[in-house]
């Protein structure tokens, strides 16, 4: 049962343009949510969060706006650069005793063309 | 201030085997979680340890258990291995509760069930 979801497995976009990358879940339970990079042969990354009571994070180039009503998050990457290439993760959590479990998609792999 | 670690970076096992996996958390993290990547998917949760104790598992089989060490550190414990075990087994360590909802990955170890 995948309650987290990332429908594009891939995505190419030019360097410089806009980044879009979508995520969608099924549990109104998740409270927290999280985009995370990988490259290969590497761990994943923290990239960027959003808590429910937000419907929009900013850092730098990465924004993440959250939809809960459509419970739909994404993630704008502007402008997108080479280095951003990369597998992104989608993950979302809810709170129990102590600590997050995390729920993943399957991850969008991005690449920047030069 | 050093990151998550996980030892060996590869493994090779055969059927019916038994594996340890390794995993040291970040300074200051007392809370570690284990997930299961097979290829083309996301990380999927196995279980988290906070203060030497299970905290939450995922839909995975008893073969699969786990340790929290006093340092923090852990172990994943795989019996009776299946064809299917074959994946990236990641760690991830986070700070005690109340600071950012963030997990910190490790590289991940590689095992591969001949």
């Amino acid at each position: 049962d995948q309650q987290v979801k990332q429908n594009s497995p891939s995505l190419s976009v030019q360097e410089g343009r806009i980044s879009i990358l979508n995520c969608d879940y099924t549990n109104s339970m998740f409270d927290y949510f999280l985009w995370y990079k990988k490259y290969p042969a590497e761990g994943p990354t923290f990239l960027i969060s959003i808590s429910s009571i937000k419907d929009k994070n900013e850092d730098g180039r990465f924004t993440v706006f959250l939809n809960k009503s459509a419970k739909h998050l994404s993630l704008h990457i502007v402008p997108s650069q080479p280095g951003d290439s990369a597998v992104y993760f989608c993950a979302a959590s809810k709170r129990f005793s102590v600590g997050n479990q995390f729920y993943f998609g399957t991850g969008t792999s991005l690449t920047v063309i030069p | 201030e050093t990151g998550v670690t996980q030892s060996p970076t590869h493994l090779i096992k055969t059927r019916g085997q038994q594996v340890t996996l390794r995993c040291s958390s970040q300074s200051g993290h007392n809370t570690v979680s284990w997930y299961q990547q097979a290829l083309g998917q996301g990380p999927q949760f196995i279980f988290q340890y906070y203060r030497e104790e299970e905290n939450g598992r995922g839909n995975f089989p008893p073969r699969f258990s786990g340790l929290q060490f006093p340092n923090y550190s852990s172990e994943l414990n795989v019996n009776a291995l299946e064809l299917d075990d074959s994946a990236l087994y990641l760690c991830a360590s986070s700070p005690p509760s109340g600071q950012q909802e963030t997990q910190y990955f490790g590289p991940g170890t590689r095992l591969l069930v001949l």
